[in-house]
């Protein structure tokens, strides 16, 4: 396994359109977590998922993002009507949880531009 | 709320030096605490991850601890190199593992 991979690794975007990202975690990984990232900052935590179940969500996610994991493999995080501040590296990250160690290991994220 | 610090913000040693680098936090309730590696333009690379039931870990040149209690995590990075360049994040995670919070990291450059 290659570990976590995300597609595509770089959007450039007009604002007001919409967007969808794809991370595939690695194989065996029950757990499935989104960040974003700007610069000079650490991740801020979007939304994480068990299988196929969206187990919490953050505040920052407004109603214009949306995550998927439907069959709990892949997952797709989509931002409709992109605005500006939406322009940053959106990461994803897997773990296998199981007896109380959940280790993420992240892929090498999608940087978004909205112009 | 939880809230992770990292300080210093940027850090630069000559080669060889042995060096530590802080995190704190303000929850002591957590569930692991991770640290992790970063190079420019990348994503994270998972370096140690210490439950919360552990006082440290170690892998290699890096020792990483951690006292609950305090609210601290400390990673020990010993006979530094040039290849080691890079933000360094700590990461602590809550109830059952799900939300991380992270620290905005410490940028270590290490001069030949």
């Amino acid at each position: 396994d290659t570990g976590v991979s995300q597609d595509p690794r770089h959007k450039i975007t007009k604002r007001g359109q919409n967007v969808t990202f794809r991370c595939d975690p690695i194989s065996e990984h029950n757990r499935l977590y989104w960040y974003r990232q700007t610069l000079g900052q650490g991740p801020e935590f979007l939304t994480y998922f068990q299988n196929e179940a969206q187990l919490e969500k953050s505040r920052l996610l407004s109603d214009r993002f949306s995550a998927e994991r439907p069959k709990g493999s892949f997952s797709t995080l989509e931002i409709q009507r992109t605005e500006q501040g939406d322009s940053a590296m959106y990461l994803c990250a897997s773990s296998l949880h199981i007896r109380r160690v959940s280790e993420q290991y992240f892929g090498p994220g999608t940087r978004l531009t909205v112009t | 709320k939880q809230e992770v610090t990292q300080i210093p913000a940027a850090l630069s040693v000559p080669e060889g030096e042995n060096l530590v680098l802080n995190c704190s936090f303000t929850d002591s309730a957590i569930y692991n605490l991770q640290w992790f590696r970063q190079d420019p333009g990348k994503g994270l690379t998972s370096l140690l991850l210490i439950q919360s039931s552990q006082r440290e870990q170690t892998s290699g040149r890096l020792n990483a601890s951690l006292d609950k209690s305090s609210g601290r995590s400390t990673l020990y990075i010993a006979a530094s190199q040039p290849g080691d360049s890079a933000t360094y994040l700590c990461a602590v995670s809550g109830t059952n593992a799900g939300k991380s919070t992270f620290g905005d990291g410490t940028t270590l450059t290490v001069k030949p």
